[in-house]
């Protein structure tokens, strides 16, 4: 089994609708991520949390909110979906203590028609 | 805010060329990182660096950190098709904690 899953993988959806997005780790890493990547564009990062009483916004936040539900769990939600947040995104974690290296899942396919 | 920015977006090569590419910090970053995407893949990390100056060699990866701590590059010697992916560098940011990443290099190997 992966150390970071990602669910869905897949998800076709329509503008206005709300969409979850999962990420639950088994490495015991305190830090969780959430990127967006987009051709061209490279990994820009949506939230982020460093334990479970620590939610920060990244570059991107807006459209976006997360939750961290417990110290393996992070997910990413869209209110209203619209099709600009058509985009592959990204759920990584990282080991305060270690080298700071990113772990991170498959990536989950959003698409906002 | 932070910004790194990678050049070049593509770059294609025949098999056994060399291949380099380039990340530039708009400020001083406490290390850098570099990853690798394969085709419908995640990134993979594959290196650190946190000295000003520092050098790290993976086989036919070559990784340098500007001694300013502001620019970085990857070099690939005489490249395979086992190299075709994206090369992304990441700036860490002792301020911040976190990872700002570039835009990413596309490699392309013609066999």
């Amino acid at each position: 089994d992966a150390d970071v899953t990602q669910t869905p993988r897949n998800r076709i959806t329509k503008t206005g609708k709300r969409i979850m997005l999962e990420c639950s780790q088994t490495k015991g890493h305190d830090r969780m991520y959430w990127y967006r990547q987009d051709p061209g564009l490279g990994l820009r990062l949506i939230y982020y949390s460093f334990d479970v009483k620590d939610i920060n916004k990244g570059e991107i936040s807006d459209g976006y909110s997360v939750s961290r539900q417990a110290q393996a769990k992070f997910s990413l939600s869209l209110e209203s979906a619209i099709p600009n947040q058509t985009a592959l995104y990204f759920c990584a974690t990282s080991d305060f203590q270690g080298t700071g290296e990113l772990f991170f899942g498959e990536g989950s396919r959003l698409t906002v028609l | 805010g932070q910004q790194v920015m990678q050049i070049p977006q593509y770059q294609h090569v025949q098999e056994g060329e060399d291949f380099t590419t380039y990340c530039n910090s708009s400020t001083t970053l406490s290390n850098i990182q570099w990853y690798k995407q394969r085709p419908g893949g995640h990134p993979v990390f594959l290196i650190q660096l946190v000295k000003s100056g520092e050098v790290k060699k993976q086989k036919r990866l070559t990784f340098q950190f500007g001694e300013a701590k502001k620019n970085s590059s990857l070099h690939i010697t005489a490249t395979q098709t086992t190299d075709v992916g994206t090369y992304f560098c990441a700036g860490g940011s002792s301020n911040t904690g976190k990872l700002i990443f570039g835009q990413g290099t596309t490699l392309q190997v013609k066999p």
